[in-house]
Order: C-alpha cells, then sequence, then structure tokens
C-alpha cells in the first residue's frame, strides 16, 4: 500500500474534454507538488502547494491542496495532445525536502 | 546550463555484476536524491543526501551504496546486481523547493 494514492491509474479522453486527477492520502502533508513526466524523460515539477484549501492554477491546469493538507487534485480543462504524460503527485511530510510519490495517472489525450 | 545530468543513460548486467551510477548537478544545490521507478509503483527513494559528505537511507535501501565525496555529484552503486534491480533509476537536486531530475539510467540485469 502506497502512502500515496493516484486514481484513476489511467485516462484516455479525446481533446477539448475535462479531466481530473486525484491524490489521496491518510497522512497530512506539509506541501505537495505535482510533476509531469514524458516516455524517456525525468519528472519535471508544475506546482507546489503547501496551505490547506490551497489553488493554484497553470493555464488550463488547476492544482488544489486538500483542507485538512491529505489530498490534492489536478483539473485540466479542454485537454489537449500536447497534455499527454504521466502525472505524479508527490509529498513531503515534515518539511525534511524528502518526497514521497504517488503510483502516478498515465493520461492520454487522443486528437 | 545542463542540470542533472546522468550517466550511463542505458547498461546491461549480468547477475553478480557491479556498476556505479553518476549523478552530476550544476545548480550549487545542497540535497541530492535517487530513486527507482518501477511500473505502477511511482518513484521509491533509495538514498538520499542533505550535503557534502552525508548520506542517508531511502524507503528501499537495500543492495545500494551511495557516496557524495563533492557537493555536485552523488554516486549509486549497486555492490552484486540482481534482476529485482532491473528499473529506471532517476537522480534528482533540490534547494529546498521542488526537485529537478536527470533523464534516467535504464538498467536491466540478466
Amino acid at each position: 500500500t502506497q502512502l500515496l494514492e493516484q486514481s484513476p491509474q489511467f485516462l484516455s479522453i479525446q481533446e477539448g474534454e475535462n479531466l481530473t486527477v486525484y491524490c489521496n492520502s491518510s497522512s497530512v502533508f506539509s506541501s505537495l507538488q505535482w510533476y509531469r513526466q514524458e516516455p524517456g524523460e525525468g519528472p519535471v515539477l508544475l506546482v507546489t502547494v503547501v496551505t490547506g484549501g490551497e489553488v493554484k492554477k497553470l493555464k488550463r491546469l488547476t492544482f488544489q491542496f486538500g483542507d485538512a493538507r491529505k489530498d490534492s487534485s489536478l483539473h485540466i480543462t479542454a485537454a489537449q495532445p500536447g497534455d499527454t504524460g504521466l502525472y505524479l503527485c508527490a509529498g513531503d511530510k515534515a518539511a525534511g525536502n524528502k518526497l514521497t510519490f504517488g503510483g502516478g495517472t498515465r493520461v492520454l489525450v487522443k486528437p | 546550463n545542463a542540470g542533472v545530468t546522468q550517466t550511463p543513460k542505458f547498461r546491461v548486467l549480468k547477475t553478480g555484476q557491479s556498476m556505479t551510477l553518476l549523478c552530476a548537478q550544476d545548480m550549487n544545490h545542497e540535497y541530492m536524491y535517487w530513486y527507482r521507478q518501477d511500473p505502477g509503483m511511482g518513484l521509491r527513494l533509495i538514498h538520499y543526501s542533505v550535503g557534502e559528505g552525508t548520506t542517508a537511507k531511502g524507503e528501499v535501501p537495500d543492495g545500494y551504496n551511495v557516496s557524495r565525496l563533492k557537493k555536485q555529484n552523488f554516486l549509486l552503486g549497486l555492490e552484486s546486481a540482481a534482476p529485482s534491480q532491473t528499473s529506471v533509476y532517476f537522480c534528482a537536486s533540490s534547494h529546498g523547493t521542488g526537485f529537478n531530475f536527470g533523464d534516467g539510467t535504464r538498467l536491466s540485469i540478466l
């Protein structure tokens, strides 16, 4: 059992549709980060959320940190093929800069 | 500005062989990490370092050793490779907010 559970594991949608990826835990995190990873490359940081209830937007991507700092969501509006990739959430429990990763959500946006 | 560089990119080993994975960062980051990535399991922390000359165990340290003799380099060693160590290995560095990852080393143990 992973400390951070991501759902769904795989998501296939058509261009223009919306999607939401969830990251859940029973543990409290001091901060939570979202990364996107493309084949053959390392993960790339998208956003860091640190305050319970915080919402951050990055163009068509909206990130939310749960009020209790145990969960987070990533919402993509009007998805494009360029959004295809593996999305990973990662949490830092004690501000010790040691991240624990979820299992990832593979997103495929078809043109 | 290379960021985090990992060498080699690919390697095939026989069971029982040893090897060292190299990681170099040019961002003057204090923190460095080694993760392994396996299908459906995300990234799992092997070892990490909070500064030159220091190392610590992560979630899955068995079968691996590390060294951080210079601030910019973090080495991961496999003393006697086993098939269970077949994986993609990622190095990362951080200054405290957000990790910078290399592009990985794909390692196969036969």
